[in-house]
């Protein structure tokens, strides 16, 4: 398997545009993340998906923020209008499922810069 | 509000020593404990966990102590290689205790960096 596969691997846009991040997790994981990685916060969970249905979103900092899992093997992460302090490195993540102390295996990300 | 914590930004070691990152947590109610490290440009990769139930989990040069009674637990290294050089982050989640057993919560990361 390729892992966990995210595109594009650098965003740059203008502020107030709309951003969408899209992940592919590994065959066969039932479990989907969406992290944020800042200096100030480190890594922090937006929201996590369990055979497609978002199960915590508690994480998501805004209504400007929105993640969909339309089938098992593909999740977007959208922001509509994007900011400047939505700038970060957003890692998708996704668990097998059935084992519960496992690890969840990451994407390489995708540096979003908004100017 | 920070459950996990790291409060060493950074750590420099010199090559064939012992490294040790350290990591503190709030939360009591965690019960699995996993170290990740990142390479630049790269997402995380696990490294080695630790449930809840033991004391001790050692892979390799690796090793892992959980002090449940102090909420600590460290990552052993020895000995360091320069190809360790790496930000590291110790991450939890309530494993055996329902809920959200698949969410994990990180550090802010240590950066370790090993001098040849």
């Amino acid at each position: 398997d390729a892992g966990v596969i995210q595109s594009p691997r650098h965003e740059v846009t203008e502020m107030g545009q709309e951003v969408t991040l899209r992940c592919k997790p590994i065959s066969g994981h039932d479990y989907l993340f969406w992290y944020r990685q800042t200096m100030m916060r480190g890594l922090e969970l937006l929201i996590y998906f369990n055979n497609n249905v978002p199960i915590d979103d508690s994480g998501m900092p805004e209504d400007r923020f929105s993640a969909k899992m339309p089938n098992a093997s593909f999740s977007t992460l959208k922001i509509q209008p994007s900011e400047p302090r939505d700038s970060a490195v957003y890692f998708c993540a996704s668990s097998p499922r059935g084992q519960m102390n496992t690890e969840a295996f990451f994407g390489q990300g995708t540096r979003l810069t908004v100017v | 509000d920070q459950q996990v914590k790291q409060n060493s930004p950074s750590l420099s070691v010199q090559e064939g020593r012992i490294s040790i990152l350290n990591c503190d947590y709030t939360n009591s109610m965690f019960d699995y404990f996993l170290w990740y490290k990142k390479y630049p440009a790269e997402g995380p990769t696990f490294l080695i966990s630790i449930s809840s139930i033991k004391d001790k989990n050692e892979d390799g040069r690796f090793t892992v102590f959980l002090n449940k009674s102090a909420k600590h637990l460290s990552l052993h290294i020895v000995p360091s290689q320069p190809g360790d050089s790496a930000v590291y982050f110790c991450a939890a989640k309530r494993g055996y205790s329902g809920g959200s057993n698949y969410k994990l919560t990180f550090g802010k990361g240590t950066l370790l960096t090993v001098n040849p």
